[in-house]
This record gives C-alpha cells, structure tokens and sequence, in this order.
C-alpha cells in the first residue's frame, strides 16, 4: 500500500469516447504527476499539477488534459480516444525528493 | 538532449547467481538525479533508490548495491545471490534540477526473469 490511490484499476472504452481517471494521496503532497505507460515501455510524462496548477506538460497533445483539487486528488481526462491512448496510467505524489506512485489504472481503447 | 538508455531488454538467471543491470544516461544539467524502480506484473511502481549528480558513492542496501560513475554517465544495479521474488520489470530514469517540475524520464526497462 503506497498511500496512493487511482481509479478505475481496469476500464475499457471505445473510440471516440472520452475518459476520467482518479488519483488520490493520503499524504497530501501539493504535487501530482501523471505518466502513461504503453506496453513494453517505460513511463512517458505527460504533465503535472502543482497548487492546482499546471506545472509542466510533456509531448501530449490537448486532449489530455487535468485538474488538480484543494485536497490534492487529481482527475486525469482524455477526449477523443485513439487506440494508442491504450496503456498504464500511473500518477505520482512528489515530496521530500521521492516519487510515490500509484498501482496505475489500465486503459483499453477498442 | 537528456535520454535513459537500458540496453539490456530482458535478462535470464538461475536463483542465486549475482545479476547486473545497465542503465547510460545522457543530460546536461549538472545537478541531477538517479533513480531506480522496480515493476512487478501487478504494476505499481517500486522505489529502490535515488542518487544525486554530486554524491558518487557507491551504495549497498542487503543484496542490492549501486555503482555510480559521472565519467561514463552510468548508474548500475546489481543484485546479488539473486531470488525469484526479484523477477520483474526494473527502470532507471533521470530527473534535472533544470526543470522545475523534476519530471522523470525513464529508460525503456529490463526485465529479468530469476529462475528457480
């Protein structure tokens, strides 16, 4: 048990659709990140949320996009699904110069 | 351009043999970070260690040790006596302190299968 939660852990969509995963930290660091990890890769970061603001993005296009709450849980979406969004989400808490990750959530586009 | 490089994508041991896996960096900040993480079928991600760019000691946790070397920009994982608990996914990745959002960027992983 990491301390962070995401949710769904499994979820299947169909092209076209849109979809929103969940984080949650029980350690309420500010800082929140999110990875897409495609089978057989390492993880890609796609942006991060510092204070509820977007604190960087990587080579991800618009619509993936995020929020971050005053409570520090997060929402990762991404409208129009492509058969490549296929992958592990995983999120990330950051504090005292670790990561801590979350189990991921394991996308399907079909 | 900053890149992880593992060129090692799967690696093969019987239990107990000692196994070490590569991880070449590229960056040009000065101040950086090393990491290493451990992803079992599950998942998850594991922390094994971070190292930053100015401390260049060698470290030893039980059976796992780290070689850091700024010369040859390599940061190797060794396990020793190794056991089949140990088979997983393992990822080396770089953070710079030039970006402030310390994002990670992740080798491509070697995955070593421990057999018994």
């Amino acid at each position: 048990e990491t301390g962070v939660t995401q949710s769904p852990t499994h979820l299947i969509k169909t092209r076209g659709q849109q979809v929103t995963l969940r984080c949650s930290s029980q350690s309420g660091h500010n800082t929140v990140s999110w990875y897409q990890q495609a089978l057989g890769q390492g993880p890609q970061f796609i942006f991060q949320y510092y204070r509820e603001e977007e604190n960087g993005r990587g080579n991800f296009p618009p619509r993936f996009s995020g929020l971050q709450f005053p409570n520090y849980s997060s929402e990762l979406n991404v409208n129009a699904l492509e058969l490549d969004d296929s992958a592990l989400y995983l999120c990330a808490t950051q504090g005292g110069g670790g990561y801590t990750f979350g189990s991921g959530t394991r996308l399907t586009v079909v | 351009a900053q890149k992880v490089t593992q060129a090692q994508t799967e690696i093969s041991v019987v239990e107990k043999e000692d196994v070490t896996l590569d991880c070449v960096y590229e960056t040009r900040d000065t101040t950086y970070y090393l990491f290493w993480y451990k992803q079992p079928p599950s998942g998850e991600l594991v922390f094994l260690i971070r190292r930053n760019s100015f401390d260049e000691q060698n470290e030893i946790s039980g059976r796992y040790s780290w070689n850091f070397q700024k010369s040859t920009s390599s940061f190797n994982f060794t396990i020793t006596a190794s056991q089949v608990v140990d088979s997983a996914v393992y990822f080396c990745a770089l953070s710079e302190a030039r970006r402030s959002n310390y994002q990670l960027i992740w080798g491509a992983g070697t995955k070593l299968i421990i057999k018994p």
